[in-house]
């Protein structure tokens, strides 16, 4: 069964903490994404990653193939990094024609504490 | 460049009644996917567009979900009698070209409620 496993599920953490969030998936993937949804609002794509590293700003997206995980780092962390972070990947069949639907994990509700 | 509008932001409507979500993705983006979140779960595949046609069905729950894409621009997602399991947000999302690293856009999302 192809499935996304984030962790943690919840994270409340102080302003300027160090933050991470993991991604694990279960078979071979072509893309992963890290998306952001703040209360209320819509969903907005952070990252796709298919190898290494990817960075924005405060946002760092590692990714290790053989592993199968992926994790979304956030320094010096802010309240108005407070959203639900979610993990999405495509994964690798052996005929991808087509095949562009996303598999989401459950999402990570971060909530940053001034 | 607009991004992926959809239409209502919020449904309310009573089990047994219809309603039809609609979708406008990017202008120029081939590929529409919808998805949804029912309350408490992980966001779902629900169905593909490749311009007017349905590359992928996959992951509609029953027939009472019908969607279409006439003219492969904006799409429409109808649930005919709606149920309360339906209720949920709706999640319509765009993308370029089909190519398996591209990036998809979503929209702001359908909150359905179904009393």
């Amino acid at each position: 069964k192809n499935e996304v496993e984030q962790s943690p599920q919840n994270l409340t953490a102080q302003e300027g903490e160090f933050i991470t969030i993991n991604c694990s998936y279960s078979v071979g993937i072509s893309a992963l994404h890290w998306l952001q949804q703040h209360p209320g609002g819509g969903i907005v794509s952070l990252f796709m990653l298919s190898s290494g590293k990817k960075k924005h700003g405060r946002l760092i997206a590692t990714i290790n193939i053989q592993e199968k995980h992926s994790s979304l780092h956030i320094t010096a962390s802010h309240p108005r990094d407070s959203a639900v972070y979610i993990c999405a990947v495509r994964f690798l069949f052996i005929s991808n024609f087509g095949n562009e639907k996303l598999t989401f994990g459950t999402g990570t509700r971060l909530t940053i504490i001034p | 460049e607009a991004g992926v509008t959809q239409f209502p932001s919020h449904s309310v409507i009573e089990k047994g009644q219809t309603v039809t979500l609609r979708c406008d993705p990017i202008s120029g983006h081939d590929n529409l996917y919808w998805y949804r979140r029912v309350m408490g779960k992980e966001i779902k595949f629900l169905l593909h567009f490749v311009k007017e046609s349905k590359q992928d069905e996959s992951g509609m729950p029953n027939n009472r979900f019908l969607a279409e894409r006439t003219g492969g621009t904006y799409s429409t997602l109808k649930v005919q009698p709606a149920e309360l399991e339906d209720s949920g947000v709706y999640f319509c999302a765009s993308s370029k070209e089909l190519d398996r690293g591209r990036e998809q856009y979503f929209g702001p999302g359908t909150r359905l409620t179904v009393t």
